[in-house]
């Protein structure tokens, strides 16, 4: 069975840091593209980042670019988002998602999500 | 600026067929991508209802189904039942904005 498990989130102040990690399970995780998506507080999903299998390409939406790293360590089944300088507008439950095919999309499995808060 | 525009809410009695529209708005018509649409039931992570444009991952009922025509797609759910109460996204690629764009969301409302 495919499980995806978030950690990480939490409270932190605006300008702060905060690293989420996600352990997977269940099946071959270096062989599968893997997302971050967001979704605030009673607001739609949002994509957030992608990484390849072997952490070679990665992508980010724009408002996030420079200060969020995505990174995955397949000895470990884990993926990472390290967040750096956030905002009130990052507050957010965050998602990690398997990439069915490719970094296009769909997303077949989601973890249950980790909230993000940051105060100003 | 490319967008996936949907209908904030749509609603059906029971038994009913309803549609979903998810239209992409862009000021250049690029590449075209498959659109995933997604259900997410209330307080729990996004479910894959449908991919590349008509396909149903295993275990969706065939009440669920996707089409798309040019810049537009659609989920329809036929036989409504109370359980298909839920927020619906589109998603699909847009390749000048290189990543992956969700639709607002719709809410349906089972009468």
């Amino acid at each position: 069975e495919v499980q995806l498990v978030e950690s990480g989130g939490g409270l932190v102040q605006s300008g702060g840091s905060l690293r989420l990690s996600c352990a997977a399970s269940g099946f071959t995780f270096s062989n599968y593209w893997m997302s971050w998506v967001r979704q605030a507080p009673g607001k739609g999903l949002e994509w957030v980042a992608n990484i390849k299998q072997d952490g070679g390409e990665k992508y980010y939406m724009d408002s996030v670019k420079g200060r969020f790293t995505i990174s995955r360590d397949n000895a470990k089944n884990s993926l990472y988002l390290q967040m750096n300088s956030l905002r009130a507008e990052d507050t957010a439950v965050y998602y990690c998602a398997r990439d069915r095919v490719g970094f296009i999309g769909p997303n077949d499995y989601w973890g249950q999500g980790t909230l993000v808060t940051v105060s100003s | 600026q490319s967008v996936l525009t949907q209908p904030p809410s749509v609603s059906g009695a029971p038994g009913q067929r309803v549609t979903i529209s998810c239209t992409k708005s862009s000021s250049n018509i690029g590449a075209d991508y498959d659109v995933h649409w997604y259900q997410q039931l209330p307080g729990t992570a996004p479910k894959l209802l449908i991919y590349g444009d008509n396909n149903r991952p295993s275990g969706v009922p065939d009440r669920f189904s996707g089409s798309k025509s040019g810049t537009s797609a659609s989920l329809a759910i036929t036989g409504l039942q109370a359980e298909d109460e839920a927020d619906y996204y589109c998603q699909s690629y847009d390749n000048r904005l290189g990543g992956v764009l969700f639709g607002g969301g719709t809410k349906l409302t089972v009468l």
